[in-house]
């Protein structure tokens, strides 16, 4: 069954800073890898998202997927205030869809 | 801003009572999944639906929960006997292709048994 850690738990950066979130996960087959961000009483968005190995872009927003070490991260360029939420890390085996979530790290930006 | 609109926001519940709650997903939008996020922010995924069909459910749901996609109405979760450990956000996502992997999430239902 797919295991999907995310580290660390909470963070503190101040505004401006590079934010870098990290996802592990255990089935080598997963076919399809997202952050989602969920702000205090709304619903998870998909931020970005990834099928294979490498790195995109997407404003101050990377993700970058390294299947073979099992890990993929977001890095936060320029953090503001308003990226202060709760990343979710997500992955997909399998078919139906499925996602199977991190735990999430709760980021917190400071003016 | 999310278009999956969920109902009731809240829901309080005695031990042993049933809890209903709701989803409407995005319009044109034909697969619809229930998760459930604890106090942890741990998600479990609970079921699946593609139009009607049920496409892959846990366990857990196989027991006390229900769920159905009618036509033409809100798909529906149903806790039958709710327990204090179902105390959790319920959320409901949609998404437009059975292979598109963006799931589009609503608001959830906070339901909290007492």
């Amino acid at each position: 069954q797919q295991k999907v850690q995310q580290s660390p738990e909470s963070l503190i950066v101040p505004e401006g800073a590079m934010t870098s979130l990290n996802c592990t996960f255990s089935d080598s087959a997963s076919q399809y890898f997202a952050w989602y961000r969920q702000h205090s009483g709304k619903a998870p968005k998909a931020l970005m998202s990834i099928f294979s190995n490498g790195e995109k872009e997407e404003g101050r927003f990377t993700i970058h997927l390294n299947k073979a070490s099992l890990h993929f991260s977001l890095h936060i360029r320029d953090s503001q205030p308003s990226d202060s939420a709760l990343y979710l890390c997500a992955v997909r085996s399998g078919s139906f869809n499925k996602l199977t979530f991190g735990a999430g790290t709760r980021l917190a930006v400071c003016p | 801003n999310s278009k999956v609109i969920q109902t009731p926001r809240y829901l309080v519940k005695g031990q042993g009572q049933k809890a209903k709650m709701r989803c409407i997903p995005e319009k044109g939008h034909p697969v619809v999944f229930w998760y459930q996020q604890n106090k942890n922010n741990e998600f479990k995924f609970l079921i699946n639906f593609q139009n009607q069909e049920v496409l892959q459910q846990i366990d857990m749901t196989e027991k006390r929960f229900s769920a159905e996609c009618p036509s033409n109405s809100p798909c529906s979760l149903e806790i039958q006997s709710s327990e204090a450990g179902d105390s959790a956000l319920y959320l409901c996502a949609s998404s437009p292709r059975r292979n598109q992997d963006t799931q589009y999430f609503g608001p959830g239902t906070r339901l909290l048994v007492l």
